[in-house]
């Protein structure tokens, strides 16, 4: 299957600080990424879909201004949260569909703690 | 109503057992059906992916799809301890749309 990668896998920051966390397709081109939020013991929630080149679509209940979505090229989306609180602690996994591949391949994975 | 229905378990097996792994679903319009793996921790692995109705088996997995009942299954033959995990169903209208996804099963295969 196709490979994604994300980094960093975990990351430490103090609350009110941006963090960025990368989505990288290794092995095919991206033309849409999604950014999910899970929650422990709970399913996925997608955040948000981004299409290379175009503005990112949030879902619903979803802030566009602090958590800021990127996929300027076809092999790379970032994630940016800003002035990070501890709500926003979880972890974050991105995954990508594109040229070549039949369905979405999910990354490792980003646990965030904010302190 | 959610989309996607599944049991959260948690659902423990003694190892060799087979085990039935199970989603409901209320939009008939979905064509695509995946089960991903995730362990603690991890991003979800892809396990099986079907397209529309039918049976599709990989190793010691068999994915099921029953349209008519709005029904998937996966069936795990000759379980192992490391099957333990957390199994996701997943669904979607086309492979580059939104997946829907359960809540997930824990699964653990006690050795």
């Amino acid at each position: 299957g196709a490979v994604v990668s994300q980094h960093p896998s975990r990351v430490i920051c103090k609350s009110g600080t941006s963090v960025k966390i990368e989505c990288r397709s290794l092995d095919f081109q991206a033309t849409t990424m999604f950014w999910y939020r899970q929650f422990p013991k709970k399913s996925l929630m997608l955040m948000a879909t981004s299409n290379e080149g175009s503005k990112a679509t949030y879902e619903q209940g979803v802030e566009k201004d602090k958590f800021l979505i990127n996929h300027a090229s076809l092999t790379l989306s970032t994630l940016t949260v800003t002035s990070a609180h501890p709500e926003d602690s979880s972890f974050y996994i991105c995954s990508a569909y594109g040229r070549g591949t039949d369905t979405q391949y999910f990354g490792p994975g980003t646990r965030l703690t904010v302190l | 109503q959610k989309e996607v229905e599944q049991d959260p378990g948690p659902l423990s097996v003694p190892e060799g057992a087979i085990v039935s792994l199970n989603c409901t679903y209320s939009n008939s319009a979905f064509q695509y059906f995946m089960w991903y793996r995730q362990y603690s921790r991890k991003g979800p692995e892809l396990l099986m992916y079907t397209y529309s109705s039918g049976n599709k088996e990989d190793g010691r997995f068999t994915a099921q799809v029953d349209k008519s009942s709005k029904y998937i299954s996966l069936f795990i033959r000759d379980s192992q301890p490391s099957d333990s995990a957390t199994y996701l169903c997943a669904m979607s209208l086309n492979t580059g749309n939104q997946f829907y996804f359960g809540t997930g099963t824990s699964l653990t295969v006690i050795p």
